[in-house]
């Protein structure tokens, strides 16, 4: 069964400052991973993901994750945050072809 | 264009009630998800439609849960004889013809609270 880990249950941060969210996988096939973000009262919405090819992927909003086989991971990223950023962030990874399976989340708040 | 819907938005019932949860997709979406979000957890599979039929229904926790989607376009979750455990935010997704490159779209969800 595949599983994704999510290191950091809440990040706070300050305007303009970078953030890095952490994620690991843990998956004996290929692999296929997605962040979404969750805004307050808002369904979740894809920020990236990573099917094949180039290892940086850049999403939408600033964002860009890098997949990294030998460590099993892929962290999201974004150099300078806003206030709007302040959101739940989840990474899930895909299997049978259909079939996300969701970390636990990490809660973002962005301060002025 | 229209995102995936759900409704109600909030649904209050009392232990052992019947409910029933409803999810229209994007139109043209052949495929069809339902997810069960508990607090402080990240979304659970529950299961895959396509089309009309159900693909894949090894998230439902058991047969207390129901789903159907008989036209292949409206979904509706079937939750018998409530409980409390079973209060949690109902996610539902939609996507183009499914398989590994569609985008999962989702719905805001339907918060379901058994008292």
């Amino acid at each position: 069964a595949q599983s994704v880990t999510q290191l950091d249950s809440q990040v706070p941060v300050f305007e303009e400052a970078p953030v890095e969210l952490r994620c690991n996988y843990s998956s004996s096939v290929s692999v296929y991973l997605f962040w979404y973000v969750q805004y307050p009262n808002q369904g979740l919405q894809l920020l990236l993901k990573y099917l094949s090819g180039s290892t940086l992927v850049k999403g939408i909003n600033g964002f860009e994750a890098e997949f990294n086989k030998s460590q099993t991971s892929f962290h999201l990223r974004k150099p300078s945050v806003h206030i709007s950023d302040t959101a739940e962030y989840f990474c899930a990874v895909l299997s049978n072809d259909y079939k996300l399976s969701f970390g636990a989340g990490t809660t973002v708040t962005v301060r002025a | 264009g229209a995102g995936v819907s759900q409704t109600p938005s909030n649904k209050v019932t009392e232990k052992g009630k019947y409910v029933e949860l409803r999810c229209d997709p994007i139109s043209g979406h052949t495929a069809l998800y339902w997810y069960r979000q508990s607090l402080g957890q990240g979304p659970e599979f529950l299961i895959y439609f396509q089309g009309t039929g159900a693909a894949d229904d090894s998230g439902l926790p058991n047969d207390r849960f129901f789903a159907v989607r008989p036209e292949g376009s409206v979904s509706t979750l079937k939750i018998q004889r409530t409980e409390r455990g079973d209060s949690a935010v109902y996610l539902c997704a939609s996507s183009l013809s499914g398989g590994t490159a569609d985008t999962q779209y989702f719905g805001p969800g339907t918060r379901l609270t058994v008292l």
